[in-house]
Formats: structure tokens, sequence, C-alpha cells
């Protein structure tokens, strides 16, 4: 079964708007992470932005924040005031904190956002 | 600058043949990891090591072998015996001194079997 789901494969959105990357993650643990990275085209991955499941509050950085609704099992990326230089892959991840899993990230199959200009 | 290097940026082996996927860092992380990525998907876990001298099998391991002699060193090694080679080799390293125990990753290297 699909741990990390992300629906969107695609996105176009005008630059200056705001955007909204959806993950669903499926865990029966009470402790765990949720990452977001991006991926230009270049290829290396840049962490954004994390959230713990115990976390009260929504993470927030910079223009990146994560709407993290737990009872949902939804880990949403809000970007603001999108800019050219979003255009990648996103990928959002998960971390089960159980012992052996300490260090194994769990990846969805990404979205691709496209601003346009 | 600290980071995390991989060396080379593309590689074109021939059926048959072994080829090694070099990955060094100098964060002073413990744990260090080989993904696999293929076109419009995400990352699949080779190995991962998380001391020197010691190494795991992810979740994908068959053909693909791995040493960690350095902290600063784990190379990947694509046997013949990986029927489907060409893909997208990503290493990544973590410290359970950064904040969030988050993964910082290489540049990459793609591999094209010819």
């Amino acid at each position: 079964a699909q741990k990390i789901t992300q629906t969107q494969p695609g996105m176009f959105v005008q630059e200056k708007e705001a955007v909204t990357l959806d993950c669903t993650y499926d865990t029966s643990d009470q402790s765990y992470g949720l990452f977001w990275y991006k991926q230009p085209s270049s290829g290396e991955m840049i962490f954004l932005i994390y959230q713990g499941s115990y976390d009260e509050q929504n993470a927030t950085e910079g223009r990146y924040s994560l709407n993290f609704q737990k009872a949902r099992k939804s880990a949403n990326l809000v970007i603001s005031a999108s800019q050219l230089g979003d255009s990648a892959m996103y990928f959002c991840a998960m971390r089960e904190d159980y012992m052996d899993s300490n260090y194994q990230l769990i990846w969805g199959a990404g979205t691709k956002l496209i601003i346009k200009p | 600058d600290g980071g995390i290097t991989q060396s080379p940026k593309y590689l074109f082996r021939k059926e048959g043949q072994n080829v090694t996927l070099s990955c060094e860092q100098n964060l002073n992380h413990d744990a260090m990891y080989w993904y696999r990525q293929d076109p419009g998907q995400g990352l699949r876990l080779i190995y991962y090591s998380q001391i020197v001298n010691d190494f795991q099998k992810g979740d994908i391991a068959e053909g693909y072998s791995v040493s960690r002699e350095k902290k600063e060193s784990f190379p990947l090694t694509v046997t013949s015996a990986q029927k489907n080679p060409t893909a997208f080799y990503l290493c990544a390293s973590s410290s359970s001194g950064s904040p969030h125990n988050e993964q910082f990753f290489g540049p990459g290297t793609r591999l094209t079997v010819l």
C-alpha cells in the first residue's frame, strides 16, 4: 500500500499566485516526521520544510508553509507568492520514528510544478 | 564549504560491466544513503549506513554493493547482476545532531547502460 500519496502529477500556476501541493500519508505510528523536498532540473534534492507529528503548529520557512491536518493524514505544502524559480519537482517524504526506521525516508512520486510568467 | 560530492556526473556503462559511483561528504554526518530515481518516480532506497563499517540493505539492494570504510565516503558499485541499471543515483547524508535529522543530498550521477 502507498504510504505517501501525491495526487497531482503536474501543476501550472501563474507567477505571484499561491500554490498548494497535496500530500497524504499512511502510518499507524504515533511518532513520525514529514518532509518536503524540491528537485530542480539539475537533479539535486533540496530540503524545504519539516513537520513533526507532535508539533502543534504548522511549520513555516519563509515562503513555504505546511498545512498539517493530522486527523486527515495530510501535509500539504503551500508556497506563497510563487516565483519562476519555484518551477521544479516537489517530493513529500515521511520518516516513521520506530527504532529500526529512524534513518529511512518513504517518498511520494512527486508533483511537477511549472510557474507561468 | 560543507557538502556532498558525487562523481562522475554522467556515467556510461556497457552491459556486463561493474561500475562504481563515488559519494563523499565533509559534513561529519554519521549516516549515509544511496537512492535510485527512475523518470517520473520518487526515490527508492538502495543501501544505507548508520556508522563506519556497517550498512543495511534498502528496498532495492539486489545487484548493488556498498562499503563504508571511512565516515566521509560511501561508494556504490552497480554490478552486472543489476538487470536495469539505467537511472539517476542520489547519495545523501544525515546527522542526528541536525534539528530534524533531515537528509542532505549530493548532485547525483546519471548512469546509462549502452
